[in-house]
């Protein structure tokens, strides 16, 4: 079960966009819509931040949006902010595998 | 409010078992899938089991299988991982985490296993 590929680090000045890319196979995010994405801050849990490829919980920041294109799923963090420093990590559910998660990216807001 | 609640972590020897434990508040705890996830000390997030909202089925990543058992009790609303056989490399922070729409939107505050000698 290998873990799906993320940028260790991305870094983008306040105001500015930023994408996180996340690629797997056509085991995974190529076969179902079923990406999510987490941000996590020190010491703290993760906290969902997209659902189902795009959809946004409740109380998440309209700003965050996600997408997919064949074995690769995307965040897109626009209008970026100081707050949101912080680790960001795709999931991928996998069938018979569960799920799957990327190694995490590192965000640092300039 | 939603909480969940792990406990049971702490230091074991290789080869040991320890049981962790989560408690389910504030949501129809029988009506959710459960999961675990882990994190290695700073390393990332990875999936660890499952059990359905019943309790009828369950699965595991392969590091773990054979080794570790996922339960719950719907009565009294908490979820179970027994861990067995433990190596050093199952050190980590886990976290009951509430799966639902195939995503984990409520996660504890996690439960911290050292293996080590």
């Amino acid at each position: 079960q290998s873990a799906l590929t993320q940028p260790a680090s991305v870094s983008g000045s306040p105001g500015q966009s930023i994408t996180i890319s996340c690629t797997g196979t056509s085991s995974d995010i190529g076969n179902y819509n079923f990406v999510s994405w987490y941000q996590q801050n020190p010491g703290k849990a993760p906290k969902l931040m997209i659902y189902e490829v795009n959809k946004r919980p409740s109380g998440v920041s309209y700003r965050f949006s996600g997408s997919k294109s064949g074995n690769t799923a995307s965040l897109t963090i626009s209008g970026l902010q100081a707050e949101d420093e912080a680790d960001y990590y795709c999931c991928s559910y996998a069938g018979d595998l569960g799920w799957l998660f990327g190694g995490g990216t590192k965000l640092t807001v300039l | 409010e939603l909480q969940l609640v792990e406990s049971g972590g702490g230091l074991v020897q290789p080869g040991g078992s320890l049981r962790l434990s989560c408690a389910a508040s504030g949501f129809t705890f029988s009506g959710y899938s459960m999961t675990w996830v882990r994190q290695a000390p700073g390393k990332g997030l990875e999936w660890v089991s499952y059990i359905s909202s019943s309790g009828s089925s369950m699965y595991y990543t392969d590091s773990v299988k054979g080794r570790f058992t996922i339960s719950r009790d719907n009565a009294k609303k908490f979820l179970y991982l027994q861990m067995n056989s433990l190596r050093d490399e199952d050190t980590a922070v886990f976290y009951c985490v509430r799966e639902t729409l195939y995503s984990f939107a409520s996660w504890g505050q996690g439960t911290l296993v050292t293996v080590s000698s």
